[in-house]
C-alpha cells in the first residue's frame, strides 16, 4: 500500500522565482492539505483541496496556490519567492468519507537563497 | 486565537523507563487530538489518536488522556526505547461542518531524547 510521496525531496530558488511542489496521496485517500514547516517549528496549515476543490484555507498570502487533479494528487505553486518562504512543505492525505485522520508525506525542503 | 502548545519542549528519559508528553488547548470547539512523531529528515508519522468523546485510548505501548475539563492531553509511551527519540506534536481538529475541511493546528513539539 503506497504512502504519501512527494517531489522533488530537495529544491534550492532565488528570490523572486516561482515553484511548484508535488503530492501523491495515500492510495484509497481522496483529500490533500498543504502544511508548511519552518525549522523548529510545528506546521502549519497552507490549504486543503477536496474534489479538485480548494476547500479551506490558513493564513497564507495568495501567492500560494494549489491545485487537484483527478486522480487525487496535488501540486503547490509558491510565486515570487521570499527568503521567509524556507522550509519544508508536507502533504498530508486523508478519506473525506472516513475518519480526521491525514497521513503525511516526507515532505520538500525549500531553501530560497 | 486558537492554539495548541506544549510545556515541555524538551523530555530526557531512560531507556526502558515510561515517558510522558504533555499538550494544552485552548480551543473547546475541538473534536479531534492526534499524535505526531517527526524523526529528523522525515515527515510526521501518525502514533495515536482521539475524538473529544473518549477519555482514555490505547495503542501499542502509546496511551492518549484527555481531560477536556483542563483542555489538556497527554502521550504516555511505555518502556521508551531509542527509537522513541524523535520530536513530538499534538494537533487538534476544530469542529466545523465536515465540508468545510478539517484542517490541523498544531503545538511547537516537545523533543523526546532516550539516554541508553
Amino acid at each position: 500500500d503506497a504512502g504519501v510521496t512527494q517531489s522533488p525531496t530537495h529544491l534550492i530558488k532565488t528570490r523572486g522565482q516561482q515553484v511548484t511542489l508535488r503530492c501523491s496521496p495515500k492510495s484509497g485517500h481522496d483529500t490533500v492539505s498543504w502544511y508548511q514547516q519552518a525549522l523548529g517549528q510545528g506546521p502549519q496549515f497552507i490549504f486543503q483541496y477536496y474534489e479538485e476543490e480548494e476547500r479551506q484555507r490558513g493564513n497564507f498570502p495568495d501567492r500560494f496556490s494549489g491545485h487537484q487533479f483527478p486522480n487525487y494528487s496535488s501540486e503547490l505553486n509558491v510565486n515570487a519567492l521570499l527568503l521567509g518562504d524556507s522550509a519544508l512543505y508536507l502533504c498530508a492525505s486523508s478519506l473525506d468519507s472516513s475518519t480526521d485522520t491525514q497521513y503525511f508525506g516526507p515532505g520538500t525542503r525549500l531553501t530560497v537563497l | 486565537g486558537e492554539s495548541v502548545g506544549l510545556h515541555l519542549p524538551t523530555l530526557s528519559v531512560q531507556e526502558g523507563d515510561n515517558s510522558i508528553i504533555n499538550c494544552a488547548y485552548s480551543n473547546s470547539a475541538s473534536d479531534y487530538f492526534i499524535w505526531y512523531k517527526q524523526e529528523s529528515g522525515k515527515g510526521p508519522q501518525f502514533i495515536i489518536d482521539i475524538r473529544s468523546n473518549m477519555d482514555k485510548r490505547q495503542g501499542q505501548r502509546v496511551t492518549v488522556l484527555l481531560n477536556k475539563t483542563v483542555k489538556h492531553l497527554s502521550l504516555q509511551i511505555a518502556a521508551t526505547q531509542p527509537g522513541d527519540s524523535a520530536v513530538y506534536f499534538c494537533a487538534e481538529k476544530t469542529a466545523v461542518v465536515k465540508a468545510a475541511g478539517n484542517k490541523l493546528t498544531f503545538g511547537g513539539g516537545t523533543r523526546v531524547l532516550v539516554k541508553p
